[in-house]
């Protein structure tokens, strides 16, 4: 079974403050999505990366995905309180039939 | 284009019953998966449909059915609900890309046993 962890589980900040949340698994993925889900709602997708080492840039918010294909990290500049709510990452192999795992998320807390 | 859709939003029903949760994904979308979320557990995967096919099971037990119908519209049922069936249940449907993943959610069911 695939596993991976997301830490910290719960992190609470004040608005301007930068973080980083971690996605670790000992397991190689072809692909990995972020996700932020609200209170009430379905998860909604953030970005895929599927190149070991690649970036992606989303407004505030940096992706990186580690060179191996195991890691994934998530940083947040300058937060505001609309970025509250758990942040999720899944991974997925690809060949046959792709089955994708979740990480339990990191709940995210900014304080305006 | 319209998004993943599922009905009902809320649903409270007492032990021993049974329900059946609706699903209709993302026009042309043709793989739907159902993920049941409780806080302590995350998201933990149940089960794929790609064209009428189950094709990927987690580990549920066989109270945990589903279906998929032509039109890529799916349902799942669950029989004989226990209290720990208490979760929101997510339904995804995604476009199946080589290379990737993506995966775009409804909503959700609230189910809430008594």
């Amino acid at each position: 079974t695939q596993l991976l962890e997301q830490s910290p589980q719960f992190l609470s900040i004040q608005e301007g403050e930068n973080l980083t949340v971690y996605c670790n698994s000992s397991s190689v993925f072809s692909s990995l999505q972020w996700y932020r889900q609200e209170p009430g709602e379905g998860p909604v997708l953030l970005v895929t990366v599927v190149t070991g080492g690649e970036v992606k840039k989303l407004k505030r918010l940096t992706f990186q995905f580690g060179d191996a294909r195991k890691d994934s990290s998530l940083h947040i500049t300058a937060a505001q309180p609309g970025d509250t709510g758990l942040y999720l990452c899944a991974g997925a192999n690809s060949g046959g039939y792709q089955k994708v795992t979740f990480g339990i998320g990191t709940k995210l807390q900014v304080i305006p | 284009k319209a998004g993943v859709t599922q009905t009902p939003r809320y649903l409270i029903k007492t032990r021993g019953q049974q329900v059946t949760l609706s699903c209709s994904p993302i026009s042309g979308h043709r793989s739907v998966s159902w993920y049941q979320q409780t806080p302590g557990q995350g998201l933990q995967f149940l089960f794929e449909y790609f064209s009428e096919t189950q094709r990927n099971k987690g580990n549920f037990p066989g109270r945990f059915s589903g279906r998929q119908f032509s039109n890529s519209r799916s349902e799942m049922n669950v029989s004989t609900l226990e209290l720990g069936d208490s979760a929101l249940y997510l339904c995804a449907s995604s476009l199946v890309l080589s290379g990737s993943y993506e995966q775009y959610f409804g909503p959700g069911t609230r189910l809430t046993v008594t």
